[in-house]
């Protein structure tokens, strides 16, 4: 299975501040059709999971822009930028290039 | 606009099976992938595995192909997950997602397994 390495467990943060999140996968995301299925979401206390980013760096339906994700092969962040109340949460990233799928286990973003 | 409603809470005896449903409005479900994952109690998430609606193919993660059987229906636009052989581990939260990014995603149903 593809192990799925995310950093920090825990972040704590300003409001208006900037953060950082990484995923790294244990083999190449690169699928043989050329995509990579990386994906991040975050999961709000007491809520499902909701997709921000799809395939590495494509904002869902109304996410804001102040999300990015950037990355490739192994190697994948997720910025947030300006961060506000409704971010907090536990932040997931997601491989779908191989099966099965695999979670990262998760970056708790709390206030400082 | 995509919804997905899942079925209520379960309480199961070790041992027994449940089954869970995952009703879909707003996408017709032939045209995707029906995924379910779990969350253990204080943990993160475990994909359990997927089904294509349209001609009932799944897959599954290891783990789980011994605990949990997918199936659809389309006629209702219904995914369904059933869990045997209940054991205390098997306590969670169960979602289904659908979609290739899993986009969307119902409330999650709690499953408790205790005698």
């Amino acid at each position: 299975d593809v192990l799925m390495t995310q950093t920090p467990v825990s972040l704590p943060v300003s409001l208006g501040g900037q953060v950082s999140i990484s995923c790294r996968s244990s083999q190449s995301l690169v699928h043989s059709d050329g995509n990579t299925y990386l994906h991040w979401y975050l999961q709000k206390p007491g809520q499902s999971p909701q997709l921000l980013i799809y395939r590495v760096s494509n904002r869902f339906s109304g996410v804001p822009d102040r999300f990015s994700g950037s990355g490739s092969g192994t190697d994948f962040t997720l910025k947030i930028s300006r961060v506000e109340p409704e971010d907090l949460g536990v932040y997931y990233c997601l491989q779908s290039t191989h099966f099965p799928l695999t979670f990262g286990s998760g970056t708790k973003l709390e206030i400082k | 606009e995509v919804q997905l409603q899942q079925s209520g809470a379960e309480l199961g005896k070790p041992g027994t099976s449940v089954k869970l449903s995952c009703k879909v409005s707003g996408y017709n479900i032939r045209n995707t992938y029906m995924h379910w994952v779990n969350q253990r109690p204080g943990k993160g998430l475990e994909w359990i595995g997927r089904i294509d609606p349209a001609n009932g193919n799944t897959i599954y993660a290891e783990k789980f192909k011994s605990k949990a059987t997918l199936t659809a229906d389309t006629s209702s636009n219904t995914a369904y997950m059933q869990l045997s052989q209940l054991k205390s581990d098997d306590t969670a939260i169960y979602f289904c997602a659908m979609r290739g990014g899993l986009d969307y995603w119902g409330q999650g149903v709690m499953v408790t397994v205790s005698s």
